[in-house]
């Protein structure tokens, strides 16, 4: 089945400084969806892309759709301690029926030092 | 304000015992997912409805069941939790031919 491999698995950084994350696929994904979890909390929905090339930003967060159609990177810029957290990618399973749930990446564990 | 809802947020059983977990949405959205999420993992796909139309993964065990009486609820019912099965079960909703998946803020299993 479709895998995403997602790095780095943690990063250790100071506050103000930019942040970058990636996640690679095997096959093609239609679309690549961010989310951030935070301890105890369900996934938040960051970011969807759904063009390769695409380019779009929600605040300091950019994130880009690979033009193969089988990577996509998140960029945070000027990190500031609510950014802690779990990052994920995403990608849609599909059957005949529809959407059918979603592949996961492992999860980029985002930890600020003050 | 609060879109897609579960209860309880926490909840503790007894190995053996049934536990009944509770989504609610207020997204009309006519696919409801259940995830599994064990500590340090990524969420885990365990079953769907489109509307009325119950599918379930290969690998998850029977144990775990679904319901879904309404458009706006769907419960996952353990039906005998092992210790294996304590874990946070997030609820998500989509539209059927939409990629945007919307969670919970998940239940909080613990099994003694």
């Amino acid at each position: 089945g479709q895998q995403l491999n997602q790095s780095p698995q943690s990063m250790f950084i100071q506050e103000g400084e930019d942040v970058s994350m990636n996640c690679t696929s095997s096959s093609i994904f239609n679309t690549w969806l961010w989310y951030k979890q935070d301890p105890g909390e369900g996934p938040v929905l960051l970011i969807a892309l759904y063009k390769a090339g695409e380019l779009t930003s929600n605040g300091r967060l950019t994130a880009q759709f690979g033009i193969t159609r089988k990577d996509s990177f998140l960029n945070i810029s000027a990190s500031i301690p609510s950014d802690v957290g779990i990052y994920f990618c995403a990608g849609p399973r599909y059957s005949g029926g529809g959407a059918d749930g979603l592949t996961f990446g492992k999860g980029t564990h985002l930890i600020i030092q003050p | 304000d609060a879109m897609v809802i579960q209860n309880p947020r926490y909840q503790v059983t007894q190995f053996g015992k049934p536990v009944t977990l509770s989504c609610s949405q207020t997204l009309n959205h006519n696919v409801m997912y259940w995830y599994q999420q064990k500590s340090s993992q990524a969420p885990k796909l365990l079953f769907h409805y489109y509307d009325k139309d119950f599918n379930n993964e290969a690998d998850t065990p029977d144990n775990f069941q679904s319901r879904r009486p309404n458009t706006s609820f769907c419960f996952l019912d353990i039906r005998s939790p092992g210790l294996g099965d304590a874990a946070m079960y997030l609820c998500a909703t989509g539209g059927r031919f939409t990629d945007t998946q919307y969670f919970g803020p998940g239940t909080r299993l613990t099994v003694l």
